[in-house]
């Protein structure tokens, strides 16, 4: 079966701080993979997605950006932190399925980022 | 353009009281996947369930039931019979058939809190 880390599950960082959060998928190859971040609110915001090795798409503007090192590997970065970067970082998975079709995404723990 | 809406923002219930989760999608497509994700305090998303817009038949599991109308454009979810254990934000989440757009739209979510 498949399984979804992600690390640290909580951080406290200093305004102007660098970031990296990891996210590793296990019992598959070549999947999907997302970073989505939750702001207070609750609404889901996806940051970035990648299809595969070293292929990053990113959603909005902003201070972070992500890598994709190895296959099941998709970290997030951030070189100076924001306190608006403060949230719920989500990293979600799902199958490199058939261009016809829309695979489920799953969703790892989360890491929980207070930026002060 | 995609959007989901949950009109709900906050339900509150006593157990063993049955509750719906509105979600109103649109969308262009003619192929598009609708899904329910629950989030319990502990942040992690849990996938519910998933339905293509060709299958309009309604599904049941256990407590839970899901009425897909495409007429009305609605995926509304019902708990039946309540329980503690069932508090948490629920999303409702519309995805695009395949090709380069892996997005999912999720509505804002609705926060059900079941009281003893």
């Amino acid at each position: 079966s498949q399984t979804i880390h992600q690390w640290p599950a909580t951080l406290v960082q200093p305004v102007g701080s660098p970031l990296s959060l990891e996210c590793t998928v296990e019992g598959t190859s070549n999947p999907n993979l997302y970073w989505y971040r939750q702001a207070a609110g609750r609404g889901l915001q996806l940051l970035f997605y990648s299809v595969g090795i070293g292929q990053i798409s990113s959603e909005v503007p902003q201070n972070l950006s992500a890598s994709r090192p190895q296959d099941r590997q998709f970290i997030l970065s951030s070189k100076k932190l924001l306190l608006s970067d403060s949230g719920f970082y989500l990293c979600a998975w799902d199958r490199d399925t058939s261009l016809t079709i829309t695979d489920t995404q799953y969703f790892g723990p989360g890491t929980r980022l207070t930026v002060l | 353009a995609q959007k989901v809406t949950q009109a709900q923002t906050e339900i509150s219930v006593v157990e063993k009281e049955d509750v719906t989760l509105d979600c109103v999608y649109e969308t262009r497509d003619t192929t598009y996947y609708l899904f329910w994700y629950k989030q319990p305090p502990s942040g992690e998303l849990v996938f519910l369930i998933r339905r293509n817009s060709f299958d309009e038949q309604n599904e049941i599991s256990g407590r839970y039931s899901w009425n897909f109308q495409k007429s009305t454009s609605s995926f509304n979810f019902t708990i039946t019979a309540s329980q503690v254990v069932d508090s948490a934000v629920y999303f409702c989440a519309l995805g695009r058939s395949g090709g380069s757009n892996y997005k999912l739209t999720f509505g804002k979510g609705t926060l059900l809190t079941v009281n003893p």
